[in-house]
């Protein structure tokens, strides 16, 4: 089954809003972290965000952690055209039970950002 | 520049006509590994591999092989294509298992 669940599916705002994506997992995880996937190309790597961090930022991106909750966000902050794209996360869900190690990818978030 | 190139970045062919997808990475990169991708399906891992002649099972193998002979280099190999191995694949590399993913651009392959 899937351990990072992005929510929502899909997301529609105007260009200078936020967007708000989430992430949902079940197990004990050492990281999180979220890519961006531009229609039709390779993933690329946003940001990653331990287990013992609550919140991390990198330039209008802003990651929190909730170790309790078992989710993670990500808001994107005065969102431009350019920021189109499907946001995934990416757990490692068996590193803390001695099973292999690997990442495991969401299904995404897509976002479009109206000009 | 850091990269991951694959190629082809398109192919369509038939079923049973043997295919290999290449992947090489210039970061020197231990970890490397295979994906792909389906709609509604998201992103799973097929092979990856630790370092040169050690590889291992994702979590979708069956129809697949793999080779890590050089550092640099990954191909997946499709010794007899079926209608669902048609999918949009990805190679990436990191320089450890649970690090940052470095994907390539992706090939987008069609079996008739």
């Amino acid at each position: 089954s899937q351990q990072g669940e992005e929510d929502p599916q899909a997301l529609s705002i105007q260009e200078g809003e936020n967007a708000t994506m989430n992430c949902s997992y079940k197990t004990s995880i050492n990281n999180l972290q979220w890519y961006r996937q531009n229609s039709g190309r390779g993933l690329v790597h946003l940001i990653l965000i331990r287990s013992n961090e609550r919140e991390k930022h990198s330039g209008r991106l802003r990651v929190t952690l909730d170790t309790s909750k078992k989710s993670s966000s990500l808001l994107i902050t005065a969102s431009r055209a350019a920021d189109t794209a499907s946001y995934f996360c990416a757990t490692d869900p068996s590193a803390t039970q001695g099973g292999s190690e690997k990442l495991v990818f969401g299904k995404g978030t897509k976002l479009t950002v109206n000009p | 520049e850091a990269q991951v190139t694959q190629n082809p970045r398109y192919l369509i062919t038939v079923t049973g006509k043997k295919l290999t997808v290449t992947c090489s990475q210039n970061m020197n990169h231990e970890y490397m590994s295979w994906y792909r991708q389906d709609p509604g399906l998201g992103l799973r891992q097929i092979y990856y591999s630790m370092n040169v002649e050690v590889t291992d099972k994702g979590d979708v193998p069956e129809g697949y092989k793999v080779s890590r002979k050089e550092k640099r280099n990954f191909p997946l190999i499709l010794e007899s294509p079926s209608p669902n191995q048609t999918s949009l694949y990805f190679c990436a590399s990191s320089l450890s298992t649970l690090g940052p993913q470095h994907f390539g651009d992706g090939t987008r392959l069609s079996i008739l």
